[in-house]
C-alpha cells in the first residue's frame, strides 16, 4: 500500500505555543488529505479535508484558526495547532487519497501533550 | 441514525476460530467499502477494501459485501492473537469518507 509518514510523531508543548504537524504522501501524490484526532478509546474523529492548492474545509465545531491547515504540494499538508491548550492533547492523525486510488492511507500519528 | 454502524463489543473468540465483524451504512449510494485495523496506540491500517457484491478474499481475510441490505462484514479466519484490535469499518461516496466507531476484537490464546 502507499505510505504516508507523519512529523513528529510525539511533541510535548507548553500551553499558549503552537505546534505544527508534517504530513507527506512519500510515493504518491495525494489530491486530498484528511486531518483527525482521537482521543484515548474513542474514535475517529475528522476534523478537516483539504485539498492541494485550495482552502480546508473544517468539520463542524472545528475552529480553523486554531487548527491551520496548509497543503501547498500534492505530497505535502501540514497542521498547526495555534496556542495550544492542555485540553488540545490528543492524537492527530492524517490520511492521504491518491490521483489513482480510492484508498484511503493513514499516516503513523502525532501524539500531542500540552503542558 | 449514524452514518455507519458497527457493534463496538468487545468480541472475544478463541484462538483458531473465525471472527465475524459486521457492518450497516444508511447512504445507499455509497461506491468503496474499506476494513481498517487499529492497534492500541497506532493509526489505522487498511487490510480491505470491496467495491462490488459479493466475497472478496485476502489470506485468512475475506470481505462481504451487500449493497441491497448496504451491508458489509469482514470474517477472519485462524484467528491468531496478533488479530487482537480495534477494527473500523469505512464507506466512501465520492471524496466523501464516512467511519464506523469500530469493534474491538479480542483472541484469546
Amino acid at each position: 500500500g502507499a505510505v504516508v509518514s507523519q512529523h513528529p510523531s510525539r511533541v510535548i508543548c507548553k500551553s499558549g505555543t503552537s505546534v505544527k504537524i508534517e504530513c507527506r504522501s512519500l510515493d504518491f501524490q495525494a489530491t486530498t488529505m484528511f486531518w483527525y484526532r482521537q482521543f484515548p478509546k474513542k474514535s475517529l474523529m475528522l476534523m478537516a479535508t483539504s485539498n492541494e492548492g485550495s482552502k480546508a474545509t473544517y468539520e463542524q465545531g472545528v475552529e480553523k484558526d486554531k487548527f491551520l491547515i496548509n497543503h501547498a504540494s500534492l505530497t505535502l499538508s501540514t497542521l498547526t495547532v495555534t496556542s495550544a491548550h492542555p485540553e488540545d492533547s490528543s492524537f492527530y492523525i492524517c490520511s492521504a487519497i491518491g490521483q489513482a486510488t480510492y484508498e484511503q492511507y493513514f499516516g503513523p500519528g502525532t501524539r500531542l501533550t500540552v503542558t | 441514525q449514524k452514518e455507519v454502524e458497527q457493534n463496538s463489543g468487545p468480541l472475544s473468540v478463541p484462538e483458531g476460530a473465525i471472527a465475524s465483524l459486521n457492518c450497516t451504512y444508511s447512504d445507499r449510494v455509497s461506491q468503496s467499502f474499506f476494513w481498517y485495523r487499529q492497534y492500541s496506540g497506532k493509526s489505522p491500517e487498511l487490510i480491505m477494501s470491496i467495491y462490488s457484491n459479493g466475497d472478496k478474499e485476502d489470506g485468512r481475510f475475506t470481505a462481504q459485501l451487500n449493497k441491497a441490505s448496504q451491508y458489509v462484514s469482514l470474517l477472519i479466519r485462524d484467528s491468531q492473537p496478533s488479530d487482537s484490535a480495534t477494527y473500523l469499518c469505512a464507506v466512501r461516496n465520492n471524496n466523501d469518507m464516512r467511519f464506523g466507531a469500530g469493534t474491538r476484537l479480542t483472541v484469546k490464546p
